[in-house]
């Protein structure tokens, strides 16, 4: 099993739509969890962090269950401009950090 | 704040050439990453050095990948001799502080080896 798994999409959605994504991880040691952001063609940016209490951003909405292990990211009143490939990253205790393969998602008009 | 640096940002070579990729991090930013991202496997870390030093290579490929960091505004990532497989984008990232931090990444270095 890899160490962070992801549904590769692409998920197309209409504006203005809910979209979730999960991402599940084989580690259970793993520490810190984090949401990037990749546009076609472009370096990942920092999304959001994922805290193991859930923490939102506006739209953005992130949750951890470090019980059934994977972290999720909501996206609510979906935008044209949130279409991009969406990374979670795992970090384990400062040893390693781990990239999963992404889910790209496409809003719509 | 310029971000990270890289260049050169598109480079085309022939199997068997040396192939040097740059980066100039984040000034005061004391880790500095090297990624390789491809279709097939994703971004994968290749090796992160703190404060100059690197302090983990386990995802290097083989020995015809090297990485120095002189001092703490430049680092090389070295390919010799290149094969068609090492085609790639490779990014450099830089972070304050850790892993636990958010690292921001540099545009990317296109390879392709033909």
């Amino acid at each position: 099993r890899k160490e962070v798994e992801q549904d590769p999409g692409p998920f197309n959605v209409p504006e203005g739509a809910t979209v979730a994504f999960n991402c599940t991880y084989s580690n259970s040691a793993s520490q810190s969890f984090f949401w990037y952001r990749q546009d076609c063609r472009k370096e990942p940016k920092l999304l959001m962090s994922v805290y193991s209490s859930g923490n939102e951003d506006g739209r953005f909405t992130a949750q951890l269950n470090r019980a059934s292990q994977y972290i999720s990211l909501l996206i609510r009143d979906s935008k044209l401009s949130d279409s991009a490939t969406y990374l979670c990253v795992r970090e384990n205790y400062g040893q390693n950090f781990v990239f999963g393969p992404g889910t790209r998602l496409s809003v719509l008009p | 704040d310029a971000g990270v640096i890289q260049s050169p940002r598109h480079e085309v070579t022939e199997m068997g050439q040396e192939v040097t990729l740059r980066c100039k991090p984040i000034s005061g930013h004391d880790y500095l990453f090297w990624y390789r991202q491809t279709m097939m496997r994703g971004l994968e870390l290749l090796i992160y050095f703190n404060n100059n030093v690197p302090i983990d290579d386990s995802g290097m490929p083989e020995d015809r990948f090297s990485a120095k960091m002189p001092n703490a505004s430049f680092s090389t990532l070295k390919i010799q001799p290149s094969e068609p497989r090492d085609s790639a984008v490779y990014f450099c990232a830089s972070s304050l502080r850790g892993l636990v931090n958010e690292q921001f990444f540099g545009p990317g270095t296109r390879l392709t080896v033909l």
